[in-house]
């Protein structure tokens, strides 16, 4: 069946990049996200990509997809304190009608 | 503006005592979900509509159930809440591209 995988920790010094890295095992996904969440809040769509593009930058987000490795990444410039949060990486499989596949969550710690 | 409402943000009930949780939508997209979250895991599809067309997921519990009586509104309900049902609830709304989240509720079950 359709899984995603995360790490689930990753710690970094403010002003740093931080990079979350996350494999699905359907490659027939259409679309792929990166949610995230901070204590006692819902999801927030942070940004998106379509199977068929291989980067998206969005001002300090950016995204990279590596469709051979099935391998999305989520790279975070001049990492803030508030950008501490859950991050949730989700796919789409044409196969799952509109079920969205997530992964168990990376915890982002960011240090002062 | 918010896209995806649900109220109330926190409920408490008592076990045994049936609830109901509200989740609103102003994209006026024809797919609405429920998730139920624990201890920040990941979301647990618990059902999802496409327009009237109602679709649980196979470990659902019966106890849980849900209407969606036009496109902007659903409900959760919960018939007789167990200590094991306190979690965040999330509703989201699909449209072609993305998913939308609404805050969530948060359920405590005494």
């Amino acid at each position: 069946g359709e899984d995603v995988e995360q790490s689930l920790f990753l710690s970094v010094r403010e002003g740093d990049s931080s990079v979350i890295n996350c494999t699905y095992t359907d490659s027939s996904s259409t679309y792929l996200y990166w949610y995230k969440q901070e204590p006692g809040a819902g999801l927030q769509l942070l940004t998106y990509i379509f199977s068929n593009m291989d980067m998206k930058q969005d001002q300090r987000l950016t995204v990279l997809l590596n469709k051979k490795d099935k391998h999305l990444s989520l790279r975070i410039a001049d990492t803030q304190t508030g950008d501490s949060a859950i991050y949730f990486c989700a796919e789409t499989p044409t196969t799952g009608g509109f079920k969205t596949i997530f992964g168990a969550g990376t915890r982002l710690f960011v240090k002062a | 503006d918010a896209m995806v409402i649900q109220n109330p943000r926190y409920q408490v009930t008592q076990f045994g005592k049936p609830v109901t949780l509200s989740c609103s939508q102003t994209l006026n997209h024809n797919v609405m979900y429920w998730y139920q979250q624990k201890s920040s895991q990941a979301p647990k599809l618990l059902f999802h509509y496409y327009d009237k067309d109602f679709n649980n997921e196979a470990d659902t519990p019966d106890n849980f159930q849900s209407r969606r009586p036009n496109t902007s509104f659903c409900f959760l309900d919960i018939r007789s809440p167990g200590l094991g049902d306190a979690a965040m609830y999330l509703c989201a709304a699909r449209g072609r591209d993305t998913q939308y989240f609404g805050p969530g509720t948060r359920l405590t079950v005494l």
